[in-house]
């Protein structure tokens, strides 16, 4: 069955600098992976997916994801932090078995200092 | 276009009552997925339909179930509540539900069983 790790609880990291958000993943096959974030008292918002193709993903505000194979890592980054990204971010992957379920890690609440 | 509906958004039932909590998916979209989450277990998988089909069951007992109607619409049932079934139940709804298409999430209905 797929899985997906997050080993930080919470990341801090000051406004303006660099932000990483960790994810290792098992799957059988080749994966899909997913990044939402989540606001207090919300849903999930889409960041952004790998399928297939560059290993650098670009998606919503400004935020990216590395594929690494080898690894098995799928890591959230963002150029410069901003307090608005104060929030609980979740990594997901599907596998291509035709088991459409999405299993999520654990969620890291990123807190971004002024 | 309108995202995900989810309604009510809060709910309060006592042990032993049922519950039926209600998910309008974006328009075209065709597969429904719910999910449970919790402060302690994390989002959990419920069940995926696609037009009308169950097609996943995560691990849950036969207390919970859903039906999908032709517009899509969907609806989830709890019988019997139990206190630990107070949650945030997220429904989600994607165009193909195949594997590589992101889940666009409701803002969720939060359960408090008393």
């Amino acid at each position: 069955a797929q899985s997906v790790a997050q080993p930080e609880d919470q990341v801090n990291v000051a406004e303006g600098n660099p932000l990483t958000v960790k994810c290792t993943y098992s799957v059988s096959g080749n994966p899909y992976l997913f990044w939402y974030v989540q606001y207090p008292n919300r849903g999930l918002q889409f960041l952004l997916k790998y399928i297939t193709g560059d290993n650098l993903v670009k998606g919503s505000y400004g935020f990216e994801a590395e594929f690494n194979k080898s690894q098995t890592s799928f890591h959230l980054k963002k150029p410069s932090a901003l307090v608005s990204d104060s929030a609980l971010y979740f990594c997901a992957v599907r596998d291509m078995n035709g088991n459409n379920r999405l299993a999520f890690g654990k969620g890291n609440q990123v807190v971004v200092i002024p | 276009k309108a995202g995900v509906t989810q309604t009510p958004r809060y709910l309060i039932k006592t042990r032993g009552q049922q519950v039926t909590l209600s998910c309008s998916p974006i328009s075209g979209h065709r597969s429904v997925s719910w999910y449970q989450q919790t402060p302690g277990q994390g989002l959990q998988f419920l069940f995926e339909y696609f037009s009308e089909t169950q097609r996943n069951k995560g691990n849950f007992p036969g207390r919970f179930s859903g039906r999908q109607f032709s517009n899509s619409r969907s609806e989830m049932n709890v019988s019997t509540l139990e206190l630990g079934d107070s949650a945030l139940y997220l429904c989600a709804s994607s165009r193909t539900g195949n594997e590589g298409t992101e889940a666009f999430f409701g803002q969720g209905t939060r359960l408090t069983v008393v």
